[in-house]
């Protein structure tokens, strides 16, 4: 099974601070794709940032990054000068082809990051 | 706007009852996903769709049904065959297999409670 792994429930740290949130992942496909999403108290689910597993370079969004490491299946997202508005739940997230070509998308349990002022 | 609208918000439901859940998006998206979130389990995979009349499991479909007669409509049955119904419910869609760097929309999710 295909599964996502986050082990952080939650996080808290202070304004303007540099933040990592980890998340790893278990699979046999070679073609897939890793995203964060963001859910703010409004439960809206907003696309952080996306990675493709056949690129190397690692994505960047302003002050979000990912440290990509295919081998070791992992996919951490780094939040640089963290903002009071960064506090939500961070959902890790990886679709890959499945059952005729369908595209799962399954989330890991999420790490509710707290930006304290 | 195209978006992805779930409906209603908030939802009520008395046990042994079957109640549907609304998720219509216009952003011509050929995959639409149904997901449950409970607090510290993230959201778990329903039922998928990635074209019209048809679906597939996903991780947690025991007493739930969907059908996906329309592109633009995959609505969520929650049967009373499903023992703890109460949960926050997301839909989402995606363009699909045409595109493989896909991100989903989400809808705005409908709070079900069994009373």
């Amino acid at each position: 099974a295909q599964t996502v792994t986050q082990s952080q429930p939650e996080m808290s740290v202070q304004e303007a601070e540099t933040v990592t949130l980890s998340c790893t992942y278990d699979t046999s496909e070679s073609n897939y794709y890793l995203f964060w999403y963001k859910q703010p108290p409004s439960r809206q689910m907003i696309l952080v940032i996306r990675q493709e597993a056949y690129k190397q370079q690692n994505a960047t969004e302003n002050r979000f990054s990912v440290n990509f490491q295919k081998a070791a299946k992992s996919f951490s997202l780094k939040i640089s000068d963290s903002q009071l508005g960064d506090t939500a739940m961070y959902f890790c997230a990886f679709m890959y082809p499945h059952h005729q070509g369908a595209q799962k998308l399954v989330f890991g349990q999420g790490t509710r990051l707290t930006i304290n002022p | 706007d195209g978006g992805i609208t779930q409906s209603p918000k908030y939802l009520f439901r008395k046990e042994g009852q079957n109640v549907t859940l609304s998720c219509e998006q216009n952003l011509n998206h050929d995959a639409m996903y149904w997901y449950r979130q409970d607090p510290g389990q993230g959201l778990r995979l329903i039922y998928y769709s990635q074209i019209v009349n048809d679906f597939q499991k996903g991780d947690i479909a025991e007493g739930y049904s969907v059908s996906r007669e329309k592109k633009e409509s995959f609505p969520l049955t929650v049967t009373s065959a499903q023992k703890n119904p109460t949960a926050f419910y997301l839909c989402a869609s995606s363009i699909g297999p045409r595109f493989m760097n896909t991100e989903a929309f989400f809808g705005q999710g409908t709070r079900l409670t069994v009373v």
